[in-house]
């Protein structure tokens, strides 16, 4: 079946360090990948998406590629800082039985230190 | 425009009692989501609904557990004779179409069994 496979966390990082957070999938197609940010005691948002092959997504300084040889999202930002700091989810949506299904990877926390 | 709406925010019970957890969805989405977080951990999928119609209910527990999309008013999802495993956070996202990939998530109810 589909599943999303994401590096464990949790990940704590200087401020202005550069980031990446391993995102992994498996799917039956082509599905559309997403990384999705938690703010602590909030819902999910959407940072970013990617609809094809080689698509690179990107928003707040955030981006991510599709890689399908890879099979691969791999989200990076060159520099964070302090406010980056929540949980990551990477997503992939994808027809399963009767509909475009979204899964979601375990998610990564992320630690961003002055 | 308004984001999707969850309420209450903090709900407490006591073991046995009922919780109704109410989502409103995002003005001109017709299909609606429901994930629970468990503490330290990723989100699982609950259930999805179009109004008056379950489409999935695959991550549903069997027993005490149910949902529903009435075609006026919020989704509910009802939890019977809580019990101490049943405390996390659950959101609700909603998408215009079933074929919409992009959900858009509320900032969730945090259950809390005693």
């Amino acid at each position: 079946g589909n599943s999303v496979t994401q590096m464990e966390g949790p990940v704590t990082l200087s401020e202005e360090a550069f980031l990446t957070i391993n995102c992994t999938y498996t799917a039956t197609g082509y599905p559309s990948l997403f990384w999705y940010v938690q703010y602590p005691g909030e819902g999910l948002q959407l940072l970013l998406k990617a609809t094809k092959a080689d698509d690179k997504g990107s928003n707040k300084g955030f981006e991510a590629t599709y890689r399908k040889e890879t099979t691969s999202f791999h989200l990076e930002k060159g520099s964070v800082q302090v406010s980056d700091s929540a949980v990551y989810f990477c997503a992939l949506s994808a027809y399963q039985t009767s509909y475009d299904k979204v899964i979601f990877g375990p998610g990564t926390s992320l630690s961003v230190i002055p | 425009n308004a984001g999707v709406m969850q309420n209450p925010r903090h709900l407490v019970r006591r073991r046995g009692q009922e919780a109704r957890l109410r989502c409103s969805p995002m003005k001109g989405h017709s299909h609606v989501y429901w994930y629970r977080q468990l503490p330290e951990e990723g989100l699982k999928f609950m259930v999805y609904l179009q109004k008056e119609n379950i489409i999935d209910e695959s991550g549903m527990p069997k027993e005490r557990f149910s949902a529903e999309f009435p075609k006026e008013g919020p989704s509910i999802l009802r939890i019977q004779q809580v019990v101490r495993g049943d405390s996390a956070a659950y959101f609700c996202a909603s998408s215009p179409g079933g074929n919409t990939d992009t959900q858009y998530f509320g900032p969730g109810t945090r259950l809390t069994v005693l």
